[in-house]
């Protein structure tokens, strides 16, 4: 079946330091979804891409969704201590029997030392 | 406008027992989708319902069934249950009309098997 690996699976950094995190499928994507969750919490939809190569921008966040549409990475630009939790990519296959079915990666669990 | 609710929040069962856990979508969304996320670990998905109707299986056993009301609602029945059944279970939301497969997570409910 499929399956989203997501590294690395920790990371720490500084407060105004750069994060990134990487997510590979297996098999490719109709589109890659991001979430956050927060320590105690529940996941929080961030984003969705859907085209090859595409490209989006939330304030410090960008998302990147590969040309072969099996890869995506998220990238954070000078970390804040609110940007703390665990961030996951999640693989879905819209259309046909698969519809709705998100395969999700490991998650990356980001830490900010202020 | 309410996001997806669940409950119950917590609950603790022992091994055997069976549970019921319920969840309430999104307003305007039709789809209910259900994962187990175990600590550390990615949700997994479970089952998918619409129209009330079972549409789509993970890897999951027949222990795990559901149901989904006219008004959209689910509930996730477990039974027999196991220690590793363990998990925070959430609940995700869509609407199956849009192309999109943007899911939207309920809070969880956190169950505890002893």
């Amino acid at each position: 079946g499929q399956q989203v690996m997501q590294i690395p699976q920790y990371q720490h950094v500084q407060e105004g330091e750069d994060f990134t995190t990487y997510c590979n499928s297996s098999t490719t994507l109709s589109n890659i979804q991001w979430y956050k969750q927060r320590p105690g919490g529940h996941p929080v939809f961030l984003i969705q891409l859907v085209k090859s190569g595409e490209v989006k921008k939330q304030k410090r966040l960008t998302f990147q969704f590969g040309e072969a549409k099996k890869n995506s990475s998220l990238h954070i630009t000078a970390t804040q201590t609110t940007d703390v939790g665990t961030y996951f990519c999640a693989g879905g296959n819209a259309g046909g029997t698969s519809y709705g079915k998100l395969t999700f990666g490991q998650g990356t669990i980001l830490t900010v030392h202020p | 406008d309410a996001g997806v609710t669940q409950s119950p929040t917590h609950l603790i069962k022992t091994r055997g027992q069976q549970v019921t856990l319920r969840c309430s979508p999104k307003s305007g969304h039709d789809t209910v989708s259900w994962y187990q996320q175990a600590l550390g670990q990615g949700p997994q998905f479970i089952f998918q319902y619409y129209e009330e109707e079972e549409r789509q299986r993970g890897n999951f056993p027949d222990r795990f069934s559901g149901h989904q009301f006219p008004n959209y609602s689910s509930e996730l029945n477990v039974n027999a249950l196991l220690l590793g059944d363990s998990a925070l279970y959430l609940c995700a939301s869509s609407h199956r009309g849009l192309a999109s497969e943007t899911q939207y997570f309920g809070p969880g409910t956190r169950l505890l098997v002893l």
